[in-house]
């Protein structure tokens, strides 16, 4: 049982260039979520997805797009990498979004974009 | 207000102290509370709820007060491994799935 496990770890991008964060879980949980934290700050919420076949957008989502195919995967995609992306992202999931669930991080990807 | 607002910090403090972190929310309605550790450069775990009649786990005491909005937390003895930061979490509720991370305190215990 490997948890939340995210990919890659670190990655440097050139403005412009696009990459996917890989996310999956073996959990078999429902809900998942993608977070960004910038230094000396909150998380915040940029996607989650309540099932398979089904996102929503977070807090600050513009500039990512997420799929949910199946319920092990969810992916982040960067189209147009830009500076203000840089970031370090977790992936999380839960069994249900009950107002008491907790939830599970993946360890996380450190991006920077120059 | 701050949506959630926490103790700047940092905090440095020796082993053995006794250290409080606070937290104030400001939506009324919000329905669940926690505190994550995140330690340098790993993802944030759940240290533990907060209930609203209080709750404790071994060194760790969480409290509650919805009437002026503030969650605490309280660590006693502490060791060189509670040096982390400490994220205070508010679940607003409601049919979208709604947490707000504080931004968190950072504590580090000196030998």
């Amino acid at each position: 049982n490997a948890g939340v496990t995210q990919t890659p770890k670190f990655r440097i991008l050139k403005i412009g260039q696009s990459m996917t964060l890989q996310c999956a879980q073996d959990m078999n949980h429902n809900y998942m979520y993608w977070y960004r934290q910038d230094p000396g700050m909150g998380l915040k919420l940029i996607y989650y997805s309540v099932g398979a076949g089904i996102t929503d957008k977070g807090e600050v989502p513009n500039g990512y797009n997420v799929s949910r195919s199946t319920t092990e995967d969810f992916p982040l995609r960067l189209e147009l990498a830009a500076p203000s992306q840089t970031s370090v992202y977790f992936c999380a999931s839960s069994y249900s979004d009950r107002h008491n669930e907790k939830l599970f991080f993946g360890s996380g990807t450190q991006l920077s974009v120059l | 207000r701050k949506e959630v607002e926490q103790d700047p910090g940092p905090f440095n403090v020796p082993e053995g102290a006794t250290v409080a972190f606070n937290c104030t929310y400001s939506n009324s309605a919000s329905q669940s509370f926690f505190w994550y550790r995140q330690d340098c450069r790993k993802e944030p775990k759940l240290l533990m709820s907060v209930y609203s009649s209080g709750n404790e786990d071994g060194r760790f005491t969480a409290q509650l007060n919805r009437a002026s909005q503030y969650i605490s937390l309280l660590i006693r003895d502490s060791k060189l491994s509670d040096s982390a930061t400490y994220l205070c979490v508010v679940h607003s509720g409601g049919s979208n799935y709604k947490l707000t991370f504080g931004k968190g305190t950072l504590l580090t215990v000196n030998p």
